[in-house]
């Protein structure tokens, strides 16, 4: 089947603007995760989904950014006032529940803040 | 708390070369550990995994052995090829939904 997908796949925007970035977890997996890859660093946890609750925001990393997840599906990071800092790859896995199971990576967002 | 270190890169190999990639971490509990790797243009994908200790994870030619006492989770192959080129992600998650990464570790393999 379908794996995890996200939209756009690059995003170049100026900084001030806001952004959203789309995540498709694979179907019929209620947990959602976002991480951020930032240039020459490892992954950062952001937010997790269990259904379209999110048990732990802890990872953001303002108050610009924000997450939601519909129908138990679909999720939306939105970054508002976007800095350069920002700039980095937006990943999104999903897996089939929030623990002991394997997270599935979508192919991330590049984001490019000027 | 939790934390996964894992050496430098890049790793240059010739093909053929058996490869090692060290993973140490440091966790309370008992985590399950992973190994990620993300090609080149690619999205990350999971190569491995082990979930308790003295498990083996091992997938196209790979392994990984879930060492308590060391607290290590050392990548191996046997005999590389140009086409394992990528970067590989160690990774932890522990009682929590949490992966907690590793910086990764670029190898490059040489004809």
């Amino acid at each position: 089947g379908a794996g995890v997908s996200q939209s756009p796949s690059n995003k170049v925007t100026e900084k001030g603007k806001d952004v959203e970035l789309r995540c498709d977890p694979i179907s019929g997996h209620t947990a959602l995760y976002w991480y951020r890859q930032s240039l020459g660093q490892g992954l950062e946890f952001l937010i997790y989904f269990q259904g379209n609750s999110a048990p732990d925001k802890s990872g953001l990393p303002s108050d610009r950014f924000s997450a939601e997840r519909t129908g138990g599906s679909v999720s939306t990071l939105t970054i508002q006032r976007t800095q350069q800092e920002d700039s980095a790859v937006y990943l999104c896995a999903s897996s089939l529940a929030g623990y002991g199971e394997t997270q599935y990576f979508g192919p991330g967002t590049r984001l490019l803040v000027l | 708390g939790n934390s996964v270190t894992q050496m430098e890169g890049p790793v240059t190999l010739s093909e053929e070369a058996f490869l090692t990639i060290n993973c140490t971490y440091t966790a309370t509990g008992y985590p399950s550990l992973f190994w990620y790797v993300q090609y080149p243009g690619e999205g990350l994908q999971l190569l491995l995994k082990a979930t308790k200790a003295d498990d083996k994870g091992s997938n196209k030619g790979f392994e990984a052995t879930y060492r308590k006492e060391t607290t290590s989770f050392h990548l191996e192959k046997g005999s590389v090829q140009v086409s394992d080129s990528a970067v590989y992600f160690c990774a932890l998650r522990d009682s929590n939904y949490q992966l907690i990464w590793g910086a990764g570790t670029k190898l490059i393999i040489k004809p």
